[in-house]
């Protein structure tokens, strides 16, 4: 049982540049989110999706598009780079919703030049 | 809305004294409340959580909290600290009514000194 995977761990970017980022959970979770830490911020909530399907918008959206094609798949998208998006992006996932305990992967460390 | 305050940035505790982290929260009804740890360059982990009943709620590691309505706060609380405690923690909140994502604070950084 791996729980919620993150690929890859690490990336470097080029301001412009596109990249997908993989989240993955084996629990048959409905629930997932999408985070970013920042120093002195805490987490940030960019988009969750509540099932199959199904996406919705966090606190920070902008610049950041989702899909949920799979139920065991959400994943994360940056279509033009930039260095304000620079952080470490975890997904985390609940059998129910919000109230449910979250199950976090081990994060993304995304560098934007 | 709903909103989530550490007022810790850090806090610092020899090993073997009891250890408290703060937080405190704002709901407009009945608050979910959670506890989460991270250790250095992993994800977060659960440690505890208040969803109703007993004001006291024990955790992981040790831990516990100990949900307070009228002074609206969550701390955390170790009997005695050991030096492995030393992590990030962060408080999350949701409100019971509605169907609005967890809040997180923004974490407060604990130091157990040996």
């Amino acid at each position: 049982n791996a729980g919620v995977t993150q690929t890859p761990k690490f990336r470097v970017l080029k301001t412009g540049q596109s990249m997908t980022l993989l989240c993955a959970q084996d629990m048959n979770h409905e629930y997932m989110y999408w985070y970013r830490q920042d120093p002195g911020m805490g987490l940030r909530l960019i988009h969750y999706s509540v099932g199959e399907g199904t996406t919705a918008k966090g606190e920070v959206p902008d610049g950041y598009n989702v899909s949920r094609l799979k139920k065991q798949n959400f994943l994360l998208g940056l279509e033009s780079a930039a260095p304000s998006q620079t952080s470490v992006y975890f997904c985390a996932s609940s059998y129910l919703g919000p109230g449910d305990t979250q199950y976090f992967g081990p994060g993304t460390r995304l560098t934007v030049l | 809305a709903q909103s989530v305050a550490q007022p810790e940035d850090q806090v610092n505790v020899a090993e073997g004294n009891p250890l408290t982290v703060k937080c405190t929260y704002s709901v407009s009804g009945n608050p979910y409340l959670f506890w989460y740890v991270q250790y250095p360059n992993r994800g977060l982990q659960f440690l505890l959580k208040y969803i109703t009943g007993d004001n006291l709620v024990k955790g992981s590691y040790g831990f516990e909290a100990e949900f307070n309505k009228s002074q609206t706060s969550f701390h955390l609380k170790k009997p005695s600290a050991l030096v492995s405690d030393s992590a990030l923690y962060f408080c999350a909140v949701r409100d019971v009514a509605g169907n609005t994502p967890l809040v997180f604070g923004k974490g407060t950084r604990l130091s157990v000194i040996a």
